[in-house]
């Protein structure tokens, strides 16, 4: 149990457009999701926590209308990557936290972007 | 403020050998920790977590951590590393933000 799928697992872009990627809990509730961004060889960083039904809380020096977070139900978030330019690219992973209030996040396989 | 510190980038290890992988948090309170493993291009997976109680932790895939307050430390251990442990390790805090901070990571190397 507790599976996190992310799709797609990876994606190619060109400057400027726009790309979203979804986040699932397949079988179970989140009421928070969290993503994360991941440069090469180096750590994870939050990016932002979204909880279903309200707005995403984004962390300092993200900029929110470039990712756009939606948590539209118990098992679905998505970002979406506006505008994107090559700086954009990045391994991004999402997790999910249990609405039965467990203190562990599963996370999701991650989503390669490569922006050209 | 909550930090993690993996002072090893990268070790090295033969295959069967022992293994201990560092990790010192900083937190006021005694935090929530956690140690995952991340496989080329793939997602984490959490291998064992510390939330109270006995500071022993057992793990999946036969590793281990070990709680120290006073050291401000929770090392990941293996007695015998297997091939397949070559991975990518990170140490997590979480404090009372309920967000995870992860460490740096150490990238594990196995020779046979």
């Amino acid at each position: 149990g507790a599976v996190v799928s992310q799709h797609p697992s990876r994606v190619i872009c060109k400057s400027g457009t726009s790309v979203k990627i979804e986040c699932r809990s397949l079988d179970f509730q989140a009421t928070t999701m969290f993503w994360y961004r991941q440069f090469p060889k180096q750590s994870l960083m939050l990016m932002a926590t979204s909880n279903e039904g309200s707005k995403a809380t984004y962390e300092q020096g993200v900029e929110k209308d470039k990712f756009l977070i939606n948590h539209a139900s118990l098992t679905l978030s998505t970002l979406t990557v506006t505008s994107a330019h090559p700086e954009d690219s990045s391994f991004y992973i999402c997790s999910a936290r249990p609405r039965t209030g467990e203190d562990e996040q599963y996370f999701g396989p991650g989503t390669r972007l490569t922006v050209t | 403020a909550q930090s993690v510190t993996q002072p090893d980038i990268h070790i090295t290890v033969s295959e069967g050998a022992s293994l201990e992988l560092r990790c010192n948090y900083s937190y006021g309170a005694t935090p929530y920790l956690f140690w995952y493993v991340q496989s080329p291009g793939q997602g984490l997976q959490l291998l064992l977590k510390y939330f109270s109680g006995d500071t022993l932790v057992q793990g999946i895939k036969g590793f281990e951590a070990e709680f120290k307050r006073s050291q401000s430390s929770f090392n990941l251990r293996k007695p015998s590393v297997h091939w397949s442990d070559a991975a990518e390790y990170f140490c997590a805090v979480e404090g009372n933000t309920d967000k995870l901070i992860f460490g740096t990571g150490t990238r594990l190397q196995v020779f046979p």
